[in-house]
Protein backbone atom coordinates (compact mmCIF):
# COMPACT_ATOMS: atom_id res chain seq x y z
CA UNK A 1 0.00 0.00 0.00
CA UNK A 2 1.07 3.61 -0.82
CA UNK A 3 1.65 5.65 2.13
CA UNK A 4 -0.28 8.39 0.51
CA UNK A 5 -2.69 7.62 -2.07
CA UNK A 6 -4.72 9.86 -4.55
CA UNK A 7 -7.36 9.33 -6.83
CA UNK A 8 -5.46 10.07 -10.42
CA UNK A 9 -8.50 11.32 -12.14
CA UNK A 10 -8.67 13.41 -14.42
CA UNK A 11 -11.64 15.18 -13.03
CA UNK A 12 -13.24 16.92 -15.96
CA UNK A 13 -15.20 20.03 -14.39
CA UNK A 14 -16.89 23.38 -16.51
CA UNK A 15 -15.72 26.68 -15.33
CA UNK A 16 -17.58 28.08 -11.64
CA UNK A 17 -17.98 24.31 -10.97
CA UNK A 18 -16.90 23.28 -7.51
CA UNK A 19 -14.50 20.01 -7.12
CA UNK A 20 -13.33 18.20 -4.50
CA UNK A 21 -10.16 16.02 -4.19
CA UNK A 22 -9.33 13.64 -1.45
CA UNK A 23 -6.66 11.71 -0.11
CA UNK A 24 -5.63 9.31 2.52
CA UNK A 25 -2.06 8.58 4.61
CA UNK A 26 -1.20 5.54 6.00
CA UNK A 27 1.38 7.09 8.71
CA UNK A 28 -0.21 7.95 11.38
CA UNK A 29 2.88 9.69 13.05
CA UNK A 30 2.45 11.88 9.77
CA UNK A 31 2.60 15.40 11.64
CA UNK A 32 2.59 18.57 8.14
CA UNK A 33 0.40 18.04 5.31
CA UNK A 34 -0.03 19.88 2.71
CA UNK A 35 -1.31 20.56 -1.20
CA UNK A 36 0.95 21.27 -3.85
CA UNK A 37 -0.05 22.14 -7.04
CA UNK A 38 1.90 20.70 -10.65
CA UNK A 39 1.34 22.41 -13.76
CA UNK A 40 2.02 20.38 -17.12
CA UNK A 41 5.60 20.11 -17.54
CA UNK A 42 6.27 21.83 -14.28
CA UNK A 43 8.08 21.70 -10.90
CA UNK A 44 5.27 20.97 -8.08
CA UNK A 45 4.74 24.41 -6.24
CA UNK A 46 3.28 24.68 -2.66
CA UNK A 47 -0.04 25.73 -2.87
CA UNK A 48 -1.32 25.40 0.47
CA UNK A 49 -0.84 24.11 4.16
CA UNK A 50 -3.53 21.48 6.04
CA UNK A 51 -4.05 22.13 9.60
CA UNK A 52 -6.29 20.65 11.50
CA UNK A 53 -8.78 23.28 12.15
CA UNK A 54 -9.42 23.32 8.17
CA UNK A 55 -7.99 26.23 6.94
CA UNK A 56 -8.90 28.20 3.64
CA UNK A 57 -7.57 30.56 1.28
CA UNK A 58 -9.62 32.28 -1.13
CA UNK A 59 -11.62 29.46 -3.38
CA UNK A 60 -9.48 26.98 -2.01
CA UNK A 61 -10.32 25.09 1.38
CA UNK A 62 -8.62 22.47 2.78
CA UNK A 63 -9.28 20.00 5.54
CA UNK A 64 -7.58 17.48 7.61
CA UNK A 65 -9.41 14.01 9.73
CA UNK A 66 -6.53 12.23 11.68
CA UNK A 67 -8.77 9.82 13.32
CA UNK A 68 -9.94 8.40 9.32
CA UNK A 69 -6.07 10.00 8.16
CA UNK A 70 -7.96 12.03 5.16
CA UNK A 71 -7.23 15.75 3.99
CA UNK A 72 -9.15 17.13 1.62
CA UNK A 73 -8.99 20.11 -0.80
CA UNK A 74 -12.24 21.76 -2.39
CA UNK A 75 -11.96 24.51 -5.10
CA UNK A 76 -14.85 26.38 -5.42
CA UNK A 77 -15.64 28.45 -8.70
CA UNK A 78 -13.34 26.76 -11.13
CA UNK A 79 -11.34 28.87 -12.82
CA UNK A 80 -9.51 27.66 -16.35
CA UNK A 81 -6.23 28.18 -14.54
CA UNK A 82 -6.46 25.78 -11.60
CA UNK A 83 -6.26 23.11 -14.49
CA UNK A 84 -3.14 21.41 -13.51
CA UNK A 85 -2.04 18.27 -11.09
CA UNK A 86 -2.73 18.31 -7.16
CA UNK A 87 -0.06 16.67 -5.35
CA UNK A 88 -1.14 15.39 -1.36
CA UNK A 89 2.21 15.64 0.83
CA UNK A 90 2.38 14.50 4.43
CA UNK A 91 5.80 14.19 6.60
CA UNK A 92 7.24 13.41 9.97
CA UNK A 93 7.79 16.12 12.65
CA UNK A 94 9.45 19.29 10.85
CA UNK A 95 12.40 17.81 13.59
CA UNK A 96 12.44 14.79 13.17
CA UNK A 97 16.00 14.85 10.64
CA UNK A 98 16.15 11.01 10.83
CA UNK A 99 13.32 10.22 8.43
CA UNK A 100 12.13 10.55 5.05
CA UNK A 101 10.80 14.19 4.28
CA UNK A 102 7.69 14.78 2.23
CA UNK A 103 6.14 11.90 0.69
CA UNK A 104 4.25 12.96 -2.06
CA UNK A 105 0.75 11.01 -3.42
CA UNK A 106 1.32 10.35 -6.87
CA UNK A 107 -1.52 13.54 -7.57
CA UNK A 108 -4.98 13.98 -8.80
CA UNK A 109 -5.19 15.34 -12.46
CA UNK A 110 -7.98 18.33 -13.01
CA UNK A 111 -9.08 19.94 -16.17
CA UNK A 112 -11.26 22.67 -16.13
CA UNK A 113 -13.11 23.36 -19.03
CA UNK A 114 -15.11 26.09 -20.67
CA UNK B 1 15.42 36.45 -6.58
CA UNK B 2 17.12 33.18 -8.07
CA UNK B 3 15.38 30.36 -7.26
CA UNK B 4 16.24 26.75 -6.95
CA UNK B 5 18.82 26.25 -10.58
CA UNK B 6 19.48 22.91 -12.08
CA UNK B 7 21.44 21.78 -14.89
CA UNK B 8 21.26 20.58 -17.80
CA UNK B 9 17.69 21.36 -18.16
CA UNK B 10 17.09 18.36 -20.69
CA UNK B 11 19.71 15.25 -21.46
CA UNK B 12 19.12 12.81 -24.01
CA UNK B 13 21.88 9.70 -23.33
CA UNK B 14 22.58 6.55 -24.70
CA UNK B 15 22.67 3.26 -22.49
CA UNK B 16 25.69 2.76 -20.25
CA UNK B 17 26.96 6.65 -20.74
CA UNK B 18 27.61 8.60 -17.36
CA UNK B 19 25.01 11.21 -16.16
CA UNK B 20 25.47 14.12 -14.06
CA UNK B 21 22.90 16.51 -12.94
CA UNK B 22 23.50 19.34 -11.32
CA UNK B 23 21.53 21.62 -8.88
CA UNK B 24 22.46 24.90 -6.97
CA UNK B 25 19.76 25.47 -3.85
CA UNK B 26 18.47 28.90 -2.58
CA UNK B 27 21.16 30.31 -0.89
CA UNK B 28 20.53 30.57 3.20
CA UNK B 29 18.85 26.93 2.91
CA UNK B 30 20.41 24.05 4.26
CA UNK B 31 18.12 21.18 3.23
CA UNK B 32 18.58 19.74 -0.17
CA UNK B 33 16.55 17.26 -1.59
CA UNK B 34 16.76 15.17 -5.42
CA UNK B 35 13.32 13.61 -6.24
CA UNK B 36 12.46 11.48 -9.64
CA UNK B 37 9.38 11.44 -11.22
CA UNK B 38 7.71 9.33 -13.32
CA UNK B 39 4.11 8.76 -14.67
CA UNK B 40 4.57 5.02 -13.08
CA UNK B 41 5.47 6.05 -9.60
CA UNK B 42 5.01 9.57 -8.98
CA UNK B 43 7.03 11.52 -7.33
CA UNK B 44 9.65 9.94 -5.41
CA UNK B 45 12.44 10.90 -3.00
CA UNK B 46 15.80 9.99 -3.66
CA UNK B 47 18.14 11.11 -1.08
CA UNK B 48 18.33 14.39 0.89
CA UNK B 49 21.48 16.24 2.47
CA UNK B 50 21.23 18.57 5.58
CA UNK B 51 24.06 20.87 6.04
CA UNK B 52 25.48 18.92 2.88
CA UNK B 53 25.64 15.58 5.17
CA UNK B 54 23.67 13.03 3.27
CA UNK B 55 20.45 12.09 5.57
CA UNK B 56 18.53 9.54 3.77
CA UNK B 57 19.64 7.61 0.79
CA UNK B 58 16.92 4.58 1.17
CA UNK B 59 15.20 5.84 -1.50
CA UNK B 60 18.55 5.76 -4.41
CA UNK B 61 17.52 3.16 -6.32
CA UNK B 62 20.81 1.40 -6.79
CA UNK B 63 24.43 1.44 -6.87
CA UNK B 64 24.51 3.03 -10.16
CA UNK B 65 22.72 6.35 -8.42
CA UNK B 66 25.22 8.21 -6.47
CA UNK B 67 24.82 12.04 -4.86
CA UNK B 68 27.21 14.01 -3.29
CA UNK B 69 27.15 17.55 -1.56
CA UNK B 70 30.46 19.50 -1.24
CA UNK B 71 29.34 22.59 -0.19
CA UNK B 72 26.41 24.24 0.87
CA UNK B 73 25.60 25.72 -2.83
CA UNK B 74 25.78 22.82 -5.04
CA UNK B 75 24.85 19.45 -5.46
CA UNK B 76 25.04 16.58 -8.01
CA UNK B 77 23.54 13.40 -8.77
CA UNK B 78 25.53 10.97 -10.70
CA UNK B 79 24.19 7.96 -13.08
CA UNK B 80 27.05 5.26 -13.80
CA UNK B 81 25.96 3.51 -16.06
CA UNK B 82 22.62 4.93 -16.76
CA UNK B 83 19.45 2.50 -18.27
CA UNK B 84 16.58 3.45 -20.63
CA UNK B 85 14.39 2.99 -16.83
CA UNK B 86 16.59 5.93 -15.76
CA UNK B 87 14.66 7.85 -18.02
CA UNK B 88 12.37 10.48 -15.95
CA UNK B 89 12.48 14.18 -14.78
CA UNK B 90 15.06 14.41 -11.41
CA UNK B 91 13.96 17.64 -9.62
CA UNK B 92 15.83 19.07 -6.73
CA UNK B 93 14.62 21.09 -4.25
CA UNK B 94 15.67 23.24 -1.00
CA UNK B 95 14.56 24.93 2.11
CA UNK B 96 15.61 26.55 5.36
CA UNK B 97 15.25 23.84 8.01
CA UNK B 98 13.08 24.71 10.65
CA UNK B 99 10.81 26.86 8.97
CA UNK B 100 6.89 26.05 10.40
CA UNK B 101 5.68 25.92 6.63
CA UNK B 102 8.11 23.51 6.03
CA UNK B 103 7.98 24.35 2.34
CA UNK B 104 9.99 22.99 -0.02
CA UNK B 105 11.00 25.09 -3.20
CA UNK B 106 11.61 23.02 -6.29
CA UNK B 107 14.03 23.46 -8.93
CA UNK B 108 12.45 23.07 -13.39
CA UNK B 109 13.75 19.68 -13.23
CA UNK B 110 15.84 17.94 -15.59
CA UNK B 111 14.67 15.96 -18.35
CA UNK B 112 16.30 12.78 -18.77
CA UNK B 113 15.99 10.45 -21.75
CA UNK B 114 18.20 7.24 -21.85
CA UNK B 115 18.39 5.67 -24.80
Amino acid sequence: RKEVEQDPGPFNVPEGATVAFNCTYSNSASQSFFWYRQDCRKEPKLLMSVYSSGNEDGRFTAQLNRASQYISLLIRDSKLSDSATYLCVVTPKIRDTGRRALTFGSGTRLQVQP
Amino acid sequence: DAGVIQSPRHEVTEMGQEVTLRCKPISGHNSLFWYRQTMMRGLELLIYFNNNVPIDDSGMPEDRFSAKMPNASFSTLKIQPSEPRDSAVYFCASYPQGVPTNEQFFGPGTRLTVL
